[in-house]
């Protein structure tokens, strides 16, 4: 089975600040899929990048971007310019490419200060 | 376009009552899903759709838990009788599925339930 560990619960930064979240998850799988979904207070899970492990090319939105590093089973997130908005839990998922069910980490509360 | 639909928003009921939740998804996509998420805690798949057929409901507790998804577009969770455990956010998604080569999931704002 599929796990994704998150080892970070709690971070905080100051605003306009780089932080990175890690993420490494377990996998005998070649097809696959890994999301970086934020939770903010409000609860509406909310997607914020997604990466194909067929892709070498780390995925980018805006200030956002992933480490990914297939071998070592890593796919860390990077925000970069980070504002109080991004005050939220961050979660991991891994998803299998045939079963296309969502497989979490524990979470990541991040906290942006003034 | 309009996202994926949740109802009620809250609720609270005593153990032993029954509830039922509601999930509306984007329109067209062909897959939905039921997370239950506890306090603390990344979501945990309970049921997926493909249409109107389960794909998987393995961490789904059939004794107590139904959904169905009867048209294949809108669909109902229910747990009966419910347990002080079950206390937790019910998220429902949806995705195109994959004929639509689409694997991102969409997710509603959740219902929130207070088992007393």
């Amino acid at each position: 089975a599929q796990t994704v560990t998150q080892s970070q619960p709690e971070m905080s930064v100051q605003e306009a600040e780089t932080v990175t979240l890690s993420c490494t998850y377990d996998t005998s799988e070649s097809n696959y899929y890994l999301f970086w979904y934020k939770q903010p207070p409000s609860r509406q899970m909310i997607l914020v990048i997604r990466q194909e492990a067929y892709k070498q090319q780390n995925a980018t939105e805006n200030r956002f971007s992933v480490n990914f590093q297939k071998a070592a089973k890593s796919f860390s997130l990077k925000i970069s310019d980070s504002q109080l908005g991004d005050t939220a839990m961050y979660f991991c998922a891994f998803m299998n490419g045939g079963a296309q069910k969502l497989v979490f980490g524990q979470g990541t509360r991040l906290t942006i200060n003034p | 376009e309009a996202g994926v639909a949740q109802s009620p928003r809250y609720k609270i009921i005593e153990k032993r009552q029954s509830v039922a939740f509601w999930c509306n998804p984007i329109s067209g996509h062909a897959t939905l899903y039921w997370y239950q998420q506890i306090l603390g805690q990344g979501p945990k798949l309970l049921i997926q759709f493909q249409n109107n057929g389960v794909v998987d409901d393995s961490q789904l507790p059939k004794d107590r838990f139904s959904a169905e998804r009867l048209k294949g577009v809108d669909s109902t969770l229910k747990i009966q009788p419910a347990k002080l455990e079950d206390s937790a956010v019910y998220l429902c998604a949806s995705s195109l599925g994959p004929a639509g080569g689409q694997e991102t999931q969409y997710f509603g704002p959740g219902t929130r339930l207070l088992v007393l």
